[in-house]
């Protein structure tokens, strides 16, 4: 695998509270992308980061922040949880290469219930 | 609307036999595609990408191919065998930035029996 961790990989919370989620790469890889997978919807992209302190929204944003204050991590803020972000959320680096062309390399997951 | 429709349903096939999968796509202009597979409780794996300029791609025991007019890609495994049972999901990049973000469809499962 590439050296890609997430933490917690369990998680259950209740609504209203804030849940931080990590992952740590040791790759040195530029991008790095957050994204849920739920059932029929396969991975849908939250956020993503082109570098330090460079972040985007991706498809399904609403109700997540990330902050990458280093190369290393990535981190996932639900700033105020919802039942509807129960889920299992992945973390993925990839780096650059001749065309841009880039695979994904993904973490082991994150299953977060909000109860 | 953006639509990736992959087969819902289980794929159930022989061990030795050809496995086929459908990706299938509806306003997107893809520059490439890819296909990653996963296995119950972990993250994907990347297998194979293949640009818009490229009909067809092997690694080994799997085939891909990428046809623009028909918006469709298959995915083949030949020599099916019990280990490849897993999801496979086909994903696609528009390239618009180089940002390298991904829209994946939901995935096909695929199961090998002996």
């Amino acid at each position: 695998d590439a050296g890609i961790t997430q933490s917690p990989r369990h998680k259950v919370t209740e609504t209203g509270t804030p849940v931080t989620l990590r992952c740590h790469q040791t790759e040195n890889h530029r991008y790095m992308y957050w994204y849920r997978q739920d059932p029929g919807h396969g991975l849908r992209l939250i956020h993503y980061s082109y570098g330090v302190k460079d972040t985007d929204k991706g498809e399904v944003s609403d109700g997540y922040s990330v902050s990458r204050s280093k190369t290393e991590d990535f981190l996932l803020t639900l700033e105020s949880a919802t039942s509807s972000q129960t889920s299992v959320y992945f973390c993925a680096i990839s780096g650059t290469k001749a065309g841009g062309y880039n695979e994904q390399f993904f973490g082991p997951g994150t299953r977060l219930t909000v109860l | 609307s953006q639509k990736i429709e992959q087969n819902s349903e289980a794929l159930n096939i022989q061990e030795g036999k050809t496995a086929t999968l459908t990706c299938n796509y509806t306003n997107y202009s893809p520059a490439y595609l890819q296909w990653y597979r996963q296995d119950p409780g972990r993250g994907p794996v990347f297998l194979l990408l293949i640009r818009e300029n490229e009909k067809e791609k092997r690694k080994e025991r799997l085939k891909v191919t990428f046809d623009t007019t028909l918006k469709q890609s298959l995915f083949h495994i030949t020599a099916s065998q019990p280990a490849d049972s897993a999801t496979y999901l086909c994903a696609l990049d528009e390239a618009t930035d180089s940002w390298g973000k991904l829209q994946f469809g939901a995935g096909t499962q695929v199961v090998v029996t002996p």
